[in-house]
């Protein structure tokens, strides 16, 4: 069974730029999770999707960050004009809610903004 | 504030030792997850514990819950150079799948 697939897996970017990280989930899981971890830190939760809908996401920074799953499977986090502060790694997770399965985690897309 | 939290920020110890991480949280929960995270990696699942137990095991790994101090204990027995890595305790809150992770202790298992 393939695992948690993200792209890219870094990105360097000047502040003001844009930039869009993917995930694909593993097939059949429901629930998706976008977190932030700055350097040494832990994980921080974004947002998270049930299938298509956005479940929680009174963490993500409206006005410079975006997401969407628009048909429950892969789903893409946008930053819209990116600050320093913005460095971090960007992790995404699945996980079959049916159970209160196991949560699989990507390898994360590495963000620098110089 | 953080809803969960490791009591410590590093440990360090020798191959073969045992030791314990602990967890405090702050928010009810269906289950408590420990994750370990290795550098480059993303954080991998060790075990988790739903909020009726009271203790789970996973070869030498063993996991308490005591939900009336909302706390929680990994333990790594024999352990391994291996095992380095960052530990996390992360809550599964009631209801909801939303699981938060705490800030994580760095254990180095020396030779």
């Amino acid at each position: 069974e393939a695992g948690v697939t993200q792209s890219p897996r870094y990105a360097v970017l000047q502040e003001g730029q844009a930039v869009s990280f993917w995930c694909d989930p593993i097939s059949g899981h429901d629930t998706l999770y976008w977190y932030q971890q700055p350097r040494d830190q832990g994980p921080q939760l974004l947002v998270y999707f049930r299938d298509e809908a956005v479940i929680d996401n009174s963490q993500l920074p409206s006005d410079r960050f975006s997401a969407v799953r628009p048909k429950g499977t892969n789903s893409t986090l946008k930053i819209q004009s990116a600050k320093q502060g913005d460095t971090a790694t960007y992790l995404c997770a699945s996980r079959s809610t049916g159970n209160q399965d196991t949560q699989y985690f990507g390898p994360g897309t590495r963000l620098l903004v110089l | 504030s953080q809803l969960a939290e490791e009591n410590s920020w590093a440990l360090s110890v020798h191959e073969g030792e045992s030791v314990t991480v602990n967890c405090s949280y702050k928010t009810s929960i269906t289950a408590l997850q420990w994750y370990r995270q290795k550098s480059g990696k993303g954080p991998a699942q060790l075990i988790l514990i739903r909020s009726n137990e009271r203790e789970k095991r996973n070869g030498r790994l063993r996991a308490t819950l005591d939900t009336s101090s909302q706390s929680s204990s990994l333990s790594i027995t024999a352990t391994r150079c291996e095992d380095t890595a960052v530990y996390f305790c992360a809550t599964d809150a009631s209801n909801t799948n939303k699981v938060v992770f705490g800030t994580g202790t760095r254990l180095q298992v020396l030779p």
